[in-house]
């Protein structure tokens, strides 16, 4: 079955810049899409179609894509960035399919 | 403001079939492709499935024998059933609204608060 793989962790320090991975092989032909996960509450989509981010969202939060990678950079990390974050993309029979998560800590 | 609740038991004996609703407000179901997806506790999402608004549906392989997903377009509700749970089946329950694309793909835009259900004796 298809795998999207990510770090489990990434700690950054406050008005640092996070990058977190997301790779797997179709990425090159399939969008991605990157979903913030704070505790106790549901996921919320924060970048779509590699790139795109929708309204409400801080422009701190972009997504960029190379290869089978795709990248979700949070610049100028805030207290309140702390979360899991997870990647979600489509394989090809339109399986729905999530990355393992990180945690970013800040 | 497009709203989902899900809805249902919060605990399920072992070998039952696991029953969940979700109720979509502030919008139309025409038009979407509404999905549940799950989480144990502590660990990462799973996609159980898809439906359509025309009654179409996607489940995902490793669930797909023992999941039905429902529509009830005049209540604007989406069903779930898993049957014959165990354990393995305890997580957080979500419905979800999926954006599609033209390209065969889809995304997430809203989603429910999640419920928790057990399965335990």
């Amino acid at each position: 079955s298809y795998e999207l793989t990510q770090p489990p962790s990434v700690s950054v320090s406050p008005g640092q810049t996070a990058r977190i991975t997301c790779s797997g092989e179709a990425l090159p032909k399939k969008y991605a899409y990157w979903y913030q996960q704070k505790p106790g509450q549901a996921p919320v989509l924060v970048i779509y179609k590699d790139t795109e981010r929708p309204s409400g969202i801080p422009e701190r939060f972009s997504g960029s894509s190379s290869g089978t990678t795709v990248t979700l950079t949070i610049t100028g990390v805030q207290a309140e960035d702390e979360a899991d974050y997870y990647c979600q993309s489509v394989d090809s029979t339109g399986t729905g399919v999530f990355g393992t998560g990180t945690k970013v800590t800040v | 403001q497009v709203q989902l609740q899900e809805s249902g038991p919060g605990l399920v004996k072992p070998s039952e079939t696991l029953s969940l609703t979700c109720t979509v407000s502030g919008g139309s179901i025409s038009g979407y492709y509404w999905s549940w997806i799950r989480q144990p506790p502590g660990e990462g999402l799973e996609w159980i499935g898809y439906i359509y608004h025309s009654g179409s549906t996607n489940y995902n392989p490793s669930l797909k024998s023992r999941v039905t997903i429902s529509l009830a377009t005049s209540v604007n509700q989406i069903s779930l059933k898993v049957s014959s749970v165990t354990a393995a089946d305890t997580a957080v329950y979500y419905c979800a609204r999926g954006e599609w694309l033209q390209r065969g793909e889809y995304y997430f835009d809203y989603w429910g608060q999640g419920t928790l259900v057990t399965v335990s004796s």
